[in-house]
């Protein structure tokens, strides 16, 4: 099956300083990615759709200049946390679509936990 | 745009019994509708989904059931066991290339 990787697992940083994620396709070429936030207990809320080549479309409320997204690939979509203050503590989590017609599943990485000092 | 409501927020089986969890979605124009399970801390798993042209699937002990209609879809897991202990979230989309909208989830456990 389609396999999603995301890098770091975890990470601690400090506030104000910035923390990329990277969002991988192992094996599948993803035109769409979606980045997602989950906090404790809490569904996921959608930030952003990135597709390669293109600028991110953001959710409202998302500060695209906080949260910057690159797809320079169809493989890789990175999440950049400029800044970062203990309130961007959370869970985040990448999501990719395979190119292929018909297809509507997403297939999710494994989340990295961000927790800001 | 698309609002997806998930009820119950909690639920608690004993092992063997059916467990039921209900989505209503707004957007008539959905016509994608998974369902995952997530472990904590861990990715959501996609455990079964239904396109709008098909009104009920069934995979093993997990079913789903759709509604167009009433533009409301619900899972059934029978013969729970405790294994099935975890969060469930419904979700909906429009196309291909729109994000998923989740539902809030339901908490389920299952008590051997």
């Amino acid at each position: 099956g389609a396999v999603v990787s995301q890098h770091p697992s975890w990470v601690i940083c400090k506030s104000g300083t910035s923390v990329k994620i990277e969002c991988r396709s192992l094996d599948f070429q993803a035109t769409t990615m979606f980045w997602y936030r989950q906090f404790p207990k809490q569904s996921l809320m959608l930030m952003a759709t990135s597709n390669e080549g293109s600028k991110a479309t953001y959710e409202q409320g998302v500060e695209k200049d906080k949260f910057l997204i690159n797809h320079a690939s169809l493989t890789l979509s990175t999440l950049t946390v400029t800044s970062a203050h203990p309130e961007d503590s959370s869970f985040y989590i990448c999501s990719a679509r395979a190119g292929t017609q018909g297809s509507y599943e997403q297939y999710f990485g494994p989340g990295t936990r961000l927790t800001v000092t | 745009g698309e609002n997806v409501e998930q009820h119950p927020s909690t639920l608690s089986v004993q092992e063997g019994d059916s467990a039921v969890i209900k989505c209503t979605y707004s957007d008539s124009a959905s016509n994608y509708f998974p369902w995952y399970k997530q472990e904590l801390g861990k990715r959501p798993q996609l455990i079964i989904d239904i396109r709008s042209n098909v009104g009920e699937k069934k995979d093993q002990r997990i079913a789903v059931t759709l509604n167009k209609t009433a533009k409301h879809f619900s899972l059934h897991i029978t013969e729970t066991q405790p294994e099935d202990s975890a969060v469930y979230f419904c979700a909906a989309s429009i196309q291909r290339n729109t994000p998923l909208v989740f539902g809030k989830g339901t908490r389920l456990s299952v008590i051997a």
